[in-house]
């Protein structure tokens, strides 16, 4: 399955398969990228980072995909179980400056 | 055992007053941060601090103040000016305010009564 950020914030998917969670940053400065997830009332964790001068980065299950062309971001998560039902958000920031957080996906995995 | 933490978890206001919440990290991390998070929303950013004794207003500062006269404490007062207070609350800190990654605490739920 595939979201695509703000547009579609909810995404299922099937226990087992993968799931691609999208997001689009807004400035093209940004050199420093952040998803994190969230369980439900928890704060956010990191899962992986990736900076602007990389295109990909794995982690183990996730990968992070970085298009600075279009300002496209995506997670990518491989064989999902059901402890990676959350909300993920993607971060951005540049140079000295604060992060800023994209609205998120929640991410529903069905049994 | 390292992390940051907040407290109290829940936290009720009556209308008119002040509540300040709290935010502790023993990372040594110079900066630290004040998000708010509504149902079903993303993170705003409230305040930012980048070393001791300094700090910025967020995207929502008004209606909330903060202090930071030591490294590892970063207050936050929601005061009787914000309208609707009633949100989760989430503190962050991160080695420092660049391209650097944030850790969060657990965050308190602050609802008005």
């Amino acid at each position: 399955g595939e979201s695509v950020g703000l547009h579609l914030p909810t995404l299922s998917v099937q226990e087992g398969d993968n799931s691609i969670i999208n997001c689009a940053y807004s400035n093209s400065a940004s050199d420093y990228f952040i998803w994190y997830k969230q369980e439900s009332g928890k704060g956010p964790q990191f899962i992986i980072d990736i900076r602007s001068n990389m295109d990909k980065r794995q982690g183990q299950r996730v990968t992070v995909l970085l298009n600075k062309t279009v300002k496209h971001l995506s997670l990518q998560i491989a064989a999902t179980q059901p402890g990676d039902s959350a909300v993920y958000f993607c971060a951005e920031t540049f140079g000295n400056e604060k992060l800023t957080f994209g609205t998120g996906t929640r991410l529903t995995i069905i049994p | 055992d390292g992390g940051i933490t907040q407290s109290p978890k829940y936290l009720f206001r009556k209308e008119g007053q002040n509540v300040t919440l709290s935010c502790e990290q023993n990372l040594n991390h110079d900066a630290m941060y004040w998000y708010r998070q509504d149902p079903g929303q993303g993170l705003r950013l409230i305040y930012y601090s980048q070393i001791v004794n300094d700090f910025q207003k967020g995207d929502i500062a008004e209606g909330y103040s903060v202090s930071r006269e030591k490294k590892e404490s970063f207050p936050l007062t929601v005061t009787s000016a914000q309208k609707n207070p009633t949100a989760f609350y989430l503190c962050a800190s991160s080695i420092w305010g660049g391209a650097t990654e944030a850790f969060f605490g657990q965050g308190t739920r602050l609802t008005v009564v």
